[in-house]
């Protein structure tokens, strides 16, 4: 079984619609979770980090949750561009330094 | 603007050729990766360094091996490759303290 799994494995929204990726892990505690956005072709970037205590972290129409009851981070998506058209990757770091990848999601914002 | 740049963005080599993949980071970064990314599997890690001459293997190492002669240089080498080897190749370089990491471009390798 993966120990970070994300869902949906992809996703098709009209642009200006919000969205929500899931994430979640069975490592636990962890270092650190990380939220990359991937566009074809490149490598990730990173958007979000949050550490174990935190349970928000915003970057612009970015925001990511993190619940450590339920194992589950959340991604969301405010008024969406067509250039948030991407792979979503949650890697995240245990507490022996270890990174693990979740598989991504790919999201496509349509007209 | 801080960079890792991989030397080739596409390569298609036949199969038993030998391979190097080139990856080369401005920041002094201690630490250098290499991941393969398949469809549906993620990001998977070959091999990583944390010091020049120093490497370690990551989680599918099988069929690769790496050389880290200067700390901004690591290379990975696909001594007989294979089908099974084509992949998108990502490199990657964090600090000592692996707050975070800067990815390369990639390089798409297709083995025929």
């Amino acid at each position: 079984k993966n120990q970070v799994e994300q869902s949906p494995q992809s996703l098709i929204i009209l642009e200006g619609k919000n969205c929500t990726l899931q994430c979640n892990y069975t490592v636990s505690p962890f270092s650190n979770l990380r939220w990359y956005k991937q566009d074809t072709g490149r490598g990730p970037v990173s958007l979000t980090i949050m550490t174990f205590s935190e349970n928000t972290k915003s970057n612009g129409r970015y925001t990511a949750t993190l619940d450590a009851d339920t194992k589950q981070s959340s991604l969301h998506i405010t008024a969406s561009q067509l250039s948030d058209s991407a792979s979503y990757i949650c890697p995240l770091k245990t507490s022996y330094d270890k990174v693990i990848f979740g598989p991504g999601t790919s999201l496509s914002v349509i007209p | 603007d801080v960079k890792v740049t991989q030397s080739s963005r596409y390569l298609v080599k036949r199969t038993g050729e030998k391979v190097f993949l080139e990856c080369v980071q401005d920041m002094d970064h201690e630490n250098m990766f290499w991941y393969r990314q398949d469809p549906g599997l993620g990001l998977r890690l070959i091999y990583f360094s944390y010091d020049v001459k120093m490497k370690e293997k990551g989680d599918i190492p099988e069929g690769y091996s790496v050389s880290r002669e200067k700390k901004e240089r690591f290379s990975l080498i696909l001594e007989s490759a294979s089908t099974n080897q084509t992949s998108m190749y990502l490199c990657a370089s964090s600090s000592l303290h692996l707050y975070g990491y800067t990815f390369g471009s990639g390089t798409r390798l297709t083995v025929v």
